[in-house]
């Protein structure tokens, strides 16, 4: 156990509202990711941080972002949420060379 | 452009038999590789890594092999119990800016331990 939780597990919304999921990990460990998982495409990278107030792209950064105010905490938004980012999300950690996850987030965006 | 390819999306293999499952990456700056197991409604957990230096790595029933010219490799689970029953994903990455080891992953496989 990485001491990782995300909040929420579960949230349904309609297309053009803003969302905010968060992560927060209790072991102050410096890099944390955020991934969405959707079938055919296994894991990919949206945003990464490696420090308080440090973050930059990854893989499928458009129509994200996120902060990161202090070292728990690891935030990400939608800020206008469309169809196409219903999806699982999940939240990183690195440690020991190796990240883990935390238990995820399941958005369905209407 | 898929980086990390699983072209299995499925297996199915016995009780106390061996699973073997392969992944292919195109990326030769990719130099440390993972896998994942995931089962549903949970979070990928950490199976076993390997770096580039080595061309293989075992922990108990799991052991990653590692063919650099080939840019191929694969888990030997041995031997298969129920329990394995989940996706695998393998995943790579390689040196990245501040040093936060930006994951590529493949799509997936399905194993399912049959008794």
């Amino acid at each position: 156990d990485a001491g990782i939780t995300q909040s929420p597990r579960h949230k349904v919304t309609e297309t053009g509202t803003p969302v905010t999921l968060r992560c927060h990990q209790t072991e102050n460990h410096r890099y944390m990711y955020w991934y969405r998982q959707d079938p055919g495409h296994g894991l990919r990278l949206i945003h990464y941080s490696y420090g308080v107030k440090d973050t930059d792209k990854g893989e499928v950064s458009d129509g994200y972002s996120v902060s990161r105010s202090k070292t728990e905490d690891f935030l990400l938004t939608l800020e206008s949420a469309t169809s196409s980012q219903t999806s699982v999300y999940f939240c990183a950690i690195r440690a020991s060379g190796e990240q883990f996850f935390g238990p995820g987030t399941r958005l369905t965006v209407l | 452009d898929q980086q990390v390819k699983q072209n299995s999306p499925s297996l199915s293999v016995q009780e106390g038999r061996i699973s073997i499952l392969n992944c292919d990456y195109t990326n030769s700056m990719f130099d440390y590789f993972l896998w994942y197991k995931k089962y549903p409604a949970e979070g990928p957990t950490f199976l076993i890594s390997i770096s580039s230096i080595k061309d293989k790595n075992e922990d108990g029933r799991f052991t990653v092999f590692l063919n650099k010219s080939a840019k191929h490799l694969s888990l030997h689970i041995v031997p298969s119990q129920p329990g394995d029953s989940a996706v695998y994903f393998c995943a790579a990455s390689g040196l990245s800016i501040q040093g936060a080891q930006k994951l590529v992953f493949g799509q997936g496989t399905r194993l399912t331990i049959n008794p």
